[in-house]
């Protein structure tokens, strides 16, 4: 079935590094754009980044531009976001999510979530 | 960036009640707003589209109406599996922007 999963979370320190992956199934990954929402605890969804279905246009939330990196790879069906410089406020629930062009660009499907903590 | 609104920020209502929760844009978006609900540690879920679009697999008792700025959001008799939060989002320029949230409990 039409899947997305997320992996890669963890604790980190401030000022660390963490890489994100999105592995897709079901659908022809390649013809879709992806994102990043991320929710920080109790508090409501925060869109962080997209990218085209051919990975050509990106664009980044302000509060990580300069910080995070959006890429993709069509030939495994995977989404990434690597996350540099992290900050006590990057702590989040990380959900990737496909934007459909069919539904006006909504978010249709999404992953199940990976929780990233930046604390020392 | 398009900010998003939404009122009321939480309710209490019944089963078998009609709920309405309004969304508002800081501009025009046409009709480029989406609905979606999110259960305590669980992933949203897509339930509106294009504003009054049901997306498939949808109760038909969530119904969506508006354009421009105004939008609502209506669950016509409310069932035990409807207790979330609720969440607008516009999809008509980037960066995509989020309402807060309205969260429905129990009465």
């Amino acid at each position: 079935q039409v899947q997305l999963v997320e992996s890669g979370g963890g604790l980190v320190k401030p000022g660390g590094s963490l890489r994100l992956s999105c592995a897709a199934s079901g659908f022809t990954f390649s013809d879709y754009y992806m994102s990043w929402i991320r929710q920080a605890p109790g508090k409501g969804l925060e869109w962080v980044s997209y990218i085209s279905s051919s990975g050509s246009t990106i664009y980044y939330a302000d509060s990580v531009k300069g910080r995070f990196t959006i890429s993709r790879d069509n030939a495994k069906n995977s989404l990434y976001l690597q996350m540099n410089s992290l900050r006590a406020e990057d702590t989040a629930v990380y959900y990737c999510a496909r934007e459909n062009t069919a539904t006006d660009d909504a978010f249709d499907i999404w992953g199940q979530g990976t929780m990233v903590t930046v604390s020392s | 960036d398009i900010q998003m609104t939404q009122s009321p920020s939480s309710l209490s209502a019944s089963v078998g009640d009609r709920v309405t929760i309004t969304c508002r844009a800081s501009q025009s978006i046409s009709s480029y707003l989406n609905w979606y609900q999110q259960k305590p540690g669980k992933a949203p879920k897509l339930l509106i589209y294009a504003a009054s679009s049901l997306q498939s697999g949808v109760p038909s008792r969530f119904s969506g109406s508006g354009s421009g700025t105004d939008f609502t959001l209506t669950i016509s008799s409310l069932q035990p599996e409807d207790f979330a939060t609720y969440y607008c989002q516009q999809s008509y320029s980037t960066p995509p922007t989020f309402g807060p949230g309205t969260k429905v409990d129990i009465k």
